[in-house]
């Protein structure tokens, strides 16, 4: 089975601190994604990549940073965490060959609270 | 316009029934559809996936796909109260530059009572 790891399933920071978000995914993956999900808001997508070094922003970009600097592993960085930020944050990843179909394979999510 | 959409629920059906879940797509160029289920406190794990018009079977779980009328949906049959969880339609579209990138609709919430 494919795994995509999240370093923290539950996180408590500071407003003004910088966090930093991590996953890593075991199959070789093309794609990585990072999601937000919030009740009433459904899931949003902050930044994708669809290779080592290349980002692509999302629908929500503003606040965020990423990192992709094996392919392995997507960081999501909150340069300066506002209580805004606080959210369940998804990362996914899948394999994506041309015009080829694939789903995703989400981490079990990280529960982050700004205060 | 959402780019997808589903019946807003919450949906409660009792246990043995059919529950259909519905969703429909704004874009006409999409591809690859995607049923999610998400129980509480979770993350969403992957169903379903359907790409060609009619129905897709697995075990209870049928998708079907109208790309003319841009709408797909999910039947369960038998429904179990193992099935109460947030349900999540997922559209992938078409085009070179997509990488894959699923737009998800709001969630149906289905609960399944004894």
């Amino acid at each position: 089975d494919v795994k995509v790891t999240q370093s923290s399933r539950y996180l408590v920071k500071r407003t003004g601190e910088k966090v930093f978000l991590e996953c890593v995914q075991d199959m070789d993956h093309e794609n990585m994604f990072w999601y937000r999900q919030d009740p009433g808001l459904g899931l949003r997508l902050i930044y994708f990549s669809y290779d080592v070094k290349m980002k692509e922003k999302g629908d929500i970009p503003e606040g965020y940073s990423v990192s992709r600097e094996k392919k392995e592993r997507f960081s999501l960085i909150l340069e300066s965490a506002s209580t805004n930020q606080t959210s369940m944050y998804l990362c996914a990843s899948s394999l994506y060959l041309g015009e080829a179909n694939y789903g995703y394979t989400f981490g079990s999510g990280t529960r982050l609270t700004v205060v | 316009q959402k780019e997808v959409e589903q019946n807003s629920g919450p949906l409660s059906v009792p246990e043995g029934a059919i529950a259909s879940l519905n969703c429909t797509y704004s874009d006409r160029g999409s591809q690859s559809f995607f049923w999610y289920r998400q129980y509480s406190g979770k993350s969403p794990e992957l169903i379903m996936s359907i790409y060609s018009n009619g129905d897709k079977e697995d075990g209870r779980f049928t998708a079907q796909l109208n790309k003319a009328s841009q709408y797909v949906s999910l039947l369960i049959r038998d429904s179990q109260p193992s099935d109460s969880a947030t349900y999540l339609c997922a559209v992938k579209k078409g085009g070179g530059t997509s990488y894959g990138k699923l737009t998800f609709g709001q969630g149906t919430i289905l609960t399944v009572h004894p």
